[in-house]
């Protein structure tokens, strides 16, 4: 039983690049969460899905997308990097965000940089 | 608008003593109120949680209290011990227990334990 795993740890993006942030949790949980963390800021919610095939946008979803084929996998796109999505991205899940029990897992997060 | 502070922002404790961490929410339709820990280069970890019809809930060396009137709840370590030493986060769940509730995240406390 692995929980949440996220890929990669580290990456160096150019300021207009592209990439796919992976997110994968083995616990079959409905609901699934992006959040990006910065300095002094707590954690702002990006994405959400309470399901395959249904998303959500959060507070900060400008610039990312998302998609949610099967219950396992949940995978953070940036279109265009910027230097304002330098952060460190954590994945999260929970048995079903209707019982009460939220953000119950979190992944070991991906530091990003955008130059 | 929405908000969870925290105080304070770091915090040092000599081993063994108690820490205190305190939070206020803005939203007295917020209904559940989960606390992490996050140590260095590691994702978030629930470490306790509390409903809004409990008004105190303990797990071994850690409580949480919830005061719905002043809207303010607050984490006790007691007997700190060096592996206490990580940034603590509480946060608020607003709107119910729809798919669609927001979690609020607050800013963060580091906590540090002298020996």
């Amino acid at each position: 039983n692995a929980g949440v795993t996220q890929t990669p740890k580290f990456q160096v993006l150019k300021t207009g690049q592209s990439m796919t942030l992976q997110c994968a949790q083995d616990m079959n949980h409905e609901y699934m969460s992006w959040y990006r963390q910065d300095p002094g800021m707590g954690l702002r919610l990006i994405h959400y899905s309470v399901g395959a095939g249904i998303t959500d946008q959060g507070e900060v979803p400008n610039g990312y997308n998302v998609s949610r084929s099967t219950t396992e996998d949940f995978p953070l796109r940036l279109l265009s990097a910027a230097p304002s999505q330098t952060s460190v991205y954590f994945c999260a899940s929970s048995l079903s965000r209707t019982g009460g029990n939220t953000e119950a897992f979190f992944g070991q997060g991906t530091r990003l940089t955008v130059v | 608008g929405e908000n969870v502070e925290q105080h304070p922002s770091t915090l040092s404790v000599q081993e063994g003593d108690s820490a205190v961490i305190k939070c206020t929410y803005s939203d007295s339709a917020s209904n559940y109120f989960p606390w992490y820990k996050q140590e260095l280069g590691k994702g978030p970890q629930l470490i306790i949680d509390i409903r809004s019809n409990v008004g105190e809930k303990k797990d071994q060396r850690i409580a949480v209290t919830l005061n719905k009137t002043a809207k303010h709840f607050s984490l006790h370590i007691t007997e700190t011990q060096p592996e206490d030493s990580a940034v603590y986060f509480c946060a608020a769940r607003l709107g119910g227990y729809s798919s669609a509730s927001k979690i609020i995240f607050g800013s963060g406390t580091r906590l540090s334990i002298r020996p």
